[in-house]
């Protein structure tokens, strides 16, 4: 079954620190994977696409992510962090047929000052 | 300018009543979503159209009915409503799946709580 783990729920870093949310998937097929962000009573944002290609794939606001085939997993990295990245984090995983998104619990990141 | 419109924003109403959210957008796409986002901000897919045919339509109950009247509008009627429709819905656009990239541009979100 398709399927997507964000294993935190909850992460806090101090503003300037570094960040990676974790994301793991499960798919039959070569997936389209995608990290959005969505701020408190706003819609869903996209960060960052992979479809294929080079593994490594830069996003907006100094996101980037890397798909790892061989651990399944698409984790979201930014070397600096800013007050204004605290934000609910998803991942998704695509069907290239459907359109369909299949969306991880989420990551709730919350910035220190 | 708006890409992904969605109206109302809130929605207060009590149980058994019925309401529609109406969604709209100006991105050319042809393809349409409705999402529900629960209490724990858990996101699942209900529906799916493009070019006014419906696509994908998942375990959803039968109180919920999309219409899509053309490429650009895709509305969401939802009969009886029940407590545990509360939730926020989002309406999401993308070009034909399969045919490019097939990037979503999700809506604001209509809150529906139901009393």
């Amino acid at each position: 079954a398709q399927s997507v783990t964000q294993p935190d729920i909850h992460i806090t870093v101090s503003e300037g620190a570094s960040l990676e949310l974790r994301c793991n998937y499960s798919y039959g097929a070569t997936p389209y994977l995608f990290w959005y962000v969505q701020s408190p009573g706003q819609g869903l944002q996209l960060l960052l696409k992979y479809f294929s290609g080079d593994t490594l794939v830069q996003g907006i606001k100094g996101f980037e992510a890397e798909f790892k085939r061989s651990q399944s997993s698409f984790n979201l990295r930014k070397p600096s962090v800013h007050w204004s990245d605290a934000a609910e984090y998803f991942c998704a995983v695509g069907s290239s047929n459907t359109g369909k998104l299949i969306f991880g619990q989420g990551t709730t990141l919350q910035v220190k000052p | 300018d708006t890409a992904v419109s969605q109206t109302p924003k809130y929605l207060v109403t009590q149980m058994g009543n019925d309401k529609s959210i109406k969604c709209e957008q100006n991105l050319g796409h042809d393809t349409m979503y409705w999402y529900k986002q629960d209490s724990k901000k858990f996101l699942k897919i209900m529906f799916s159209y493009n070019n006014k045919e419906l696509i994908i339509n998942e375990t959803v109950p039968n109180r919920f009915s999309p219409k899509s009247p053309d490429k650009a509008h895709l509305n969401l009627h939802i009969n009886s409503l029940e407590l545990g429709d509360s939730a926020v819905y989002f309406c999401a656009s993308s070009h034909t799946p399969g045919l490019a990239y097939n990037e979503q541009f999700f809506g604001p979100g209509t809150r529906l709580t139901v009393l």
